[in-house]
């Protein structure tokens, strides 16, 4: 299995701000995936973050509001810009075995927005 | 869209066995299903998956219907520890871009004292 580190682990931040959420992999995975989890929902793929390339999004997410970085197949970063109070969320850092196909993830980072 | 149904909520008494059903009528036969479980403000954790034979570990079992068109979690001796929300998921094993996992709604499971 991989263990999944996350930062921040929680961070309240006020409107019109920027987070930068990070995620350190301890093995070189090829898939790294972006969730979102809102207030008493289920979880909601953001996007996957591709190693040496743009991040490819899902319906609904659009890089200018969510960036994500992969410099490398072991660290992983998504930025949540000019929050809003609807960005209230979970964000979730997941990877994915290659030859198991389990899903694994972080213990999520919490964003409270004012 | 999820291509699974849950009940939305059960209960289990301490001790006893928790049967959680999950139904996917329409999976495709290179499919697998997984179960993932969420602690209350944890990432989810991967329980268990197959594809046709009943699978086992030292979580939980896992029951697919001959038609594979349902399937039973169980988690034989269930404790407080194991209240949760319970996602069932089918995908494809193999890894290719473009084919997600999607978590539906879930089972809220309440172990009771």
């Amino acid at each position: 299995s991989a263990v999944i580190s996350q930062k921040p682990s929680r961070d309240i931040c006020q409107r019109g701000t920027s987070l930068t959420i990070q995620c350190q992999v301890d093995s070189q995975v090829t898939m790294m995936f972006w969730y979102r989890q809102q207030p008493g929902q289920s979880l909601t793929l953001i996007a996957t973050a591709n190693q040496g390339s743009e991040a490819t999004y899902e319906s609904g997410f659009v890089i200018d509001k969510f960036p994500i970085s992969r410099p490398n197949l072991t660290f992983s970063t998504l930025t949540v810009s000019n929050m809003s109070p609807e960005d209230s969320s979970i964000y979730l850092c997941s990877v994915r075995q290659v030859y198991t196909g389990e899903l694994f993830f972080g213990e999520g980072s919490r964003l409270t927005v004012l | 869209d999820a291509k699974t149904t849950q009940p939305p909520s059960m209960d289990c008494a301490e001790g006893r066995a928790a049967n959680l059903p999950c139904n996917h009528s329409t999976i495709s036969g290179n499919e697998y299903v997984y179960w993932y479980r969420q602690i209350h403000s944890q990432g989810p954790q991967y329980i268990i998956h197959g594809l046709k034979n009943n699978e086992t570990n030292e979580m939980a079992s896992l029951i697919i219907t001959e038609d594979r068109k349902s399937s039973t979690l169980i988690l034989p001796h269930a404790t407080l520890r194991d209240t949760a929300v319970y996602y069932c998921i089918v995908r494809v094993a193999e890894v290719t871009y473009g084919q997600n996992f999607v978590f539906g709604p879930g089972t809220r499971l309440s172990v009771l004292p």
